[in-house]
């Protein structure tokens, strides 16, 4: 059985450049997780959808993040411009319904902007 | 707000036994998780309490009080292939709702 597949794994761009970030969540899985993870903040939300409707977007640094999840088994994240302080490593985590259900996380993409 | 602290980082021994500590202030409680996370990988999850009490799967134990916000793993017979980072989560909503992470230890075991 897959895993949550994520792409690119790495992704070096400049700053001002846009940059898209593809999630495949575990077939069957209903709720969707964005993450960033940093060494100074650890592994924060950034959004999460439940049968593919946005739930929480709190945690979206600013107007220049957005996220869709046009389908059950896609979803992107997708920065707009990008600058330095975005680098980070995003991951893409899926569940299934159940609040004893554990998230399963993607390889996540390693971000740098230059 | 939402605050869950463990040590930054531990060293033990090959073969000897590690408690990873985990304190948790939350707005609710509806389980808490722990994960494991290589370096360069994604978190892969070891447990999962929602009642007082252990829970023990192999080498791996994790034991929760909920009167008292605290948390803890327990690795048995350690092997070189446990260092890595753990990351204790709690989950405050019911539902398929998102964990709330803590920064993680990081644990190094030495020949």
């Amino acid at each position: 059985d897959a895993g949550v597949i994520q792409s690119p794994r790495h992704e070096v761009t400049e700053m001002g450049q846009e940059v898209t970030l593809r999630c495949k969540p575990i077939s069957g899985h209903n709720s969707l997780f964005w993450y960033r993870q940093t060494m100074m903040r650890g592994l924060e939300l950034l959004i999460y959808f439940n049968n593919n409707v946005p739930i929480d977007d709190s945690g979206m640094p600013e107007d220049r993040f957005s996220a869709k999840m046009p389908n059950a088994s896609f979803s992107t994240l997708k920065i707009q411009p990008s600058e330095p302080r975005d680098s980070a490593v995003y991951f893409c985590a899926s569940s299934p319904t159940g609040g004893n259900q554990p998230q399963h996380f993607g390889d996540g993409t390693r971000l740098s902007i230059l | 707000g939402q605050n869950i602290d463990q040590p930054t980082e531990m060293t033990a021994t090959e073969g000897a036994i590690v408690q990873i500590n985990c304190t948790y202030q939350t707005s609710g409680f509806n389980g808490l998780f722990w994960y494991q996370q290589h370096a360069g990988e994604a978190p892969t999850f070891l447990s999962y309490n929602v009642l007082d009490g252990l829970e023990e799967k192999g080498r791996f134990s994790s034991f929760l009080s909920r009167s008292k916000g605290y948390s803890y793993l327990l690795l048995k017979e350690l092997q070189m292939k446990d260092s890595a980072s753990y990351l204790c989560a709690v989950r405050s909503n019911s539902g398929n709702t998102p964990l709330v992470f803590g920064k993680g230890t990081r644990l190094s075991v030495i020949a």
